[in-house]
């Protein structure tokens, strides 16, 4: 079945880059996303990517595929105290309507 | 502003009672699921609806626990008993068939 893999913990350096990573197994994967999730509330997506592409940027983020390596990363330039969270990598794969997501990645900026 | 609206925010019972969660999903979405949240297994798939039809329910103990959809603007979640490892949080989402998923903020449950 369709395994995703993310790193538990990341603190990083207000006004640092901050690099997420995710590895996933299912080499049909369609479409892969990442949500965010703030304290007592529920996930929120940030971006995605289709499995075509290998980068996407979006202001601060930068989402770069390697489909041969089947890693995903997220980079958060300039990363800022309101940027702790918890984030979600998930895979979706051909014809599937469910999304698999990662443990997620605990973020904490410090100031 | 659409949203998905889960209720209760909180809930505390005692094992044994039953405990139905409710979701309010976004007008005119097609798909709606209910994952739960917990810190040793994160977040864990229980079952999603298309059209209102279960399409997935395999990752939920069917003994105890029960999905439905009533409507295309109710979904609900029944755990009957509860037990103390049920505490968690569950979340729903709805969205379309290929595109992404709108959380609710979760209905925190604590099963003492």
């Amino acid at each position: 079945g369709e395994d995703v893999e993310q790193s538990l913990f990341l603190s990083v350096r207000e006004g640092d880059s901050s690099v997420i990573n995710c590895t996933y197994t299912d080499s049909s994967s369609t479409y892969l996303y990442w949500y965010k999730q703030e304290p007592g509330a529920g996930l929120q997506l940030l971006t995605y990517i289709f499995s075509n592409m290998d980068m996407k940027q979006d202001q601060r983020l930068t989402v770069l595929l390697n489909k041969k390596d089947k890693h995903l990363s997220l980079r958060i330039a300039d990363t800022q105290t309101g940027d702790s969270a918890i984030y979600f990598c998930a895979e979706r794969g051909t014809g599937a309507n469910n999304l698999f997501f990662g443990t997620g990645t605990r973020l904490t900026v410090i100031p | 502003d659409a949203r998905v609206t889960q209720t209760p925010r909180h809930k505390v019972t005692e094992m044994g009672q039953e405990v139905t969660m409710r979701c309010q999903p976004i007008l005119g979405h097609n798909t709606v699921f209910w994952y739960r949240q917990t810190m040793m297994q994160g977040l864990e798939l229980l079952a999603y609806f298309r059209n209102r039809a279960p399409l997935d329910d395999s990752g939920m103990p069917k003994d105890r626990f029960s999905a439905e959809m009533p409507d295309a603007t109710l979904a609900t979640l029944k755990i009957q008993p509860s037990e103390p490892r049920d505490s968690a949080v569950y979340f729903c989402a709805s969205g379309f068939d290929t595109g992404e998923l709108f959380f609710g903020e979760g209905s925190r449950l604590t099963v003492l």
